[in-house]
């Protein structure tokens, strides 16, 4: 079974640039998250998808960060313009939607880690 | 409000040591905790979840958590360190009630030292 699959790997840009990152979830996987892990920290939820349908983005930075999942399937995050505290690792992951608060497994692509200059 | 502390930064223990790896929660109702490690420059891979049942929870990689109700702990745990097991692991909870993301801990770099 395919993982989680994200690109690009790596991206450096120089602030107020504009920026996007592209996810494919694990096929079948009815909910989508994309996560900010800044260095030394754990990862924090930006948005999360369930179908194409937005479920959570309170901690999405609207101003700058607009995501999204047009057809339920592959996922864009958007950043414009960036900031220099934009730098971190953005994480997607994926989950079969199962019960309300029940958490089911997610399972993470290997990020795309954005170097603002 | 749903959360998880990991008190060590940092972990070191000798090859062929057992290895443990804490985390405390503070979560409302019926617990769902995690354990993810991530290793250099990849995504989170999980390892095992606790939902209900037996306290002990096997996982992938050899790895088991405890889970303590009072003592409201879910440390991770391992019979025999391995050198590759050295990675950055983070305990993760439910970020609210009803939520399905994920609240992450600060994470812990083990070292496995040869």
């Amino acid at each position: 079974e395919a993982g989680v699959a994200q690109s690009p790997r790596y991206k450096i840009i120089e602030k107020r640039q504009s920026v996007a990152f592209w996810c494919n979830p694990i096929s079948g996987h009815a909910t989508l998250y994309w996560y900010q892990q800044i260095l030394g920290q754990g990862p924090k939820l930006l948005i999360q998808f369930q179908n194409n349908g937005v479920v959570d983005d309170s901690q999405l930075p609207k101003d700058r960060f607009s995501a999204e999942r047009l057809k339920g399937v592959d996922s864009t995050l958007k950043i414009q313009p960036a900031k220099l505290e934009d730098s971190a690792v953005y994480l997607c992951a994926s989950s079969l939607p199962g019960l309300a608060g029940r958490a089911d497994t997610q399972y993470f692509g290997p990020g795309t880690r954005l170097t603002v200059l | 409000a749903q959360s998880v502390a990991q008190p060590e930064d940092q972990v070191n223990v000798a090859e062929g040591n057992p290895l443990t790896v804490k985390c405390t929660y503070s979560v409302s109702g019926n617990p769902y905790l995690f354990w993810y490690v991530q290793y250099p420059n990849r995504g989170l891979q999980f390892l095992l979840k606790y939902i209900t049942g037996d306290n002990l929870v096997k996982g992938s990689y050899g790895f088991e958590a405890e889970f303590n109700k009072s003592q409201t702990s879910f440390h991770l745990k391992k019979p025999s360190a391995l050198v590759s097991d050295s990675a950055l692991y983070f305990c993760a909870s439910p970020a609210g009630t009803g939520a399905n993301n994920l609240f992450f801990g600060t994470g812990t770099r083990l070292t496995v030292i040869p």
